[in-house]
């Protein structure tokens, strides 16, 4: 079965910190990358797409992809009270996700 | 406008009885989803289409059932058969082109209560 595992979380940082979120996947296979950010009962939204490794910036969204490791990652630099949400990793052209790390971020 | 449409927001069953959750896209996408959400929980997939008239199982395809007769619709039932149907339940589509897909477009999910 094809997994996409996150760091459970849930993970607090103060304002103004760097929050990092990790994934990692097994199939070797994968080409997509998704991060996503879910608000309490709505419906998830794009932040970040990734699908060559290195960095990919968004103003204060970094996505790092590492394919031999099979793993995406998330920063979130300068953190703000508004990105307290849950986020999500989704994989691949079947749109498998992880559990979601829930971030706090703290005033 | 463009988007993906799911109805109704809110839904109410007995124990026992078979409904069908609407999901209805215009982004002229080849892929759909399913998904169950359930309390504090992540995203997990039921059923996934990448074109018309073929749709293969998810993560918990069990209790549930899909069509996909047309590009636009895919709707999603959910049997008797599914042991604890209550959760939300989220719809999605992207361009879905094999391999290399672009981003999934979110419906605005449908709560299923079963009473």
């Amino acid at each position: 079965q094809k997994e996409v595992e996150q760091n459970s979380g849930p993970l607090s940082v103060p304002e103004g910190a760097i929050a990092s979120l990790n994934c990692t996947y097994s199939d070797r296979g994968s080409q997509s990358f998704f991060w996503y950010r879910q608000y309490s009962g709505k419906s998830p939204e794009l932040i970040m797409s990734i699908y060559s490794n290195g960095d990919k910036e968004d103003g204060r969204f970094t996505a790092q992809l590492n394919k031999a490791s099979q793993y995406v990652s998330l920063l979130i630099r300068d953190s703000q009270p508004s990105d307290s949400a849950t986020y999500l990793c989704a994989v691949n052209h079947d749109m498998r996700f992880g559990a979601g790390t829930r971030l706090t971020v703290k005033p | 406008d463009g988007g993906i449409t799911q109805s109704p927001k809110y839904l109410f069953r007995k124990e026992g009885q078979n409904v069908t959750l609407s999901c209805e896209q215009n982004l002229n996408h080849d892929a759909m989803y399913w998904y169950r959400q359930d309390p504090g929980q992540g995203l997990r997939l039921i059923y996934y289409s990448q074109i018309v008239n073929d749709f293969q199982k998810g993560d918990i395809a069990e209790g549930y059932s899909v069509s996909r007769e047309k590009k636009e619709s895919f709707p999603l039932t959910v049997t008797s058969a599914q042991k604890n149907p209550t959760a939300f339940y989220l719809c999605a589509s992207s361009i879905g082109s094999g391999a290399m897909n672009t981003e999934a477009f979110f419906g605005q999910g449908t709560r299923l209560t079963v009473v």
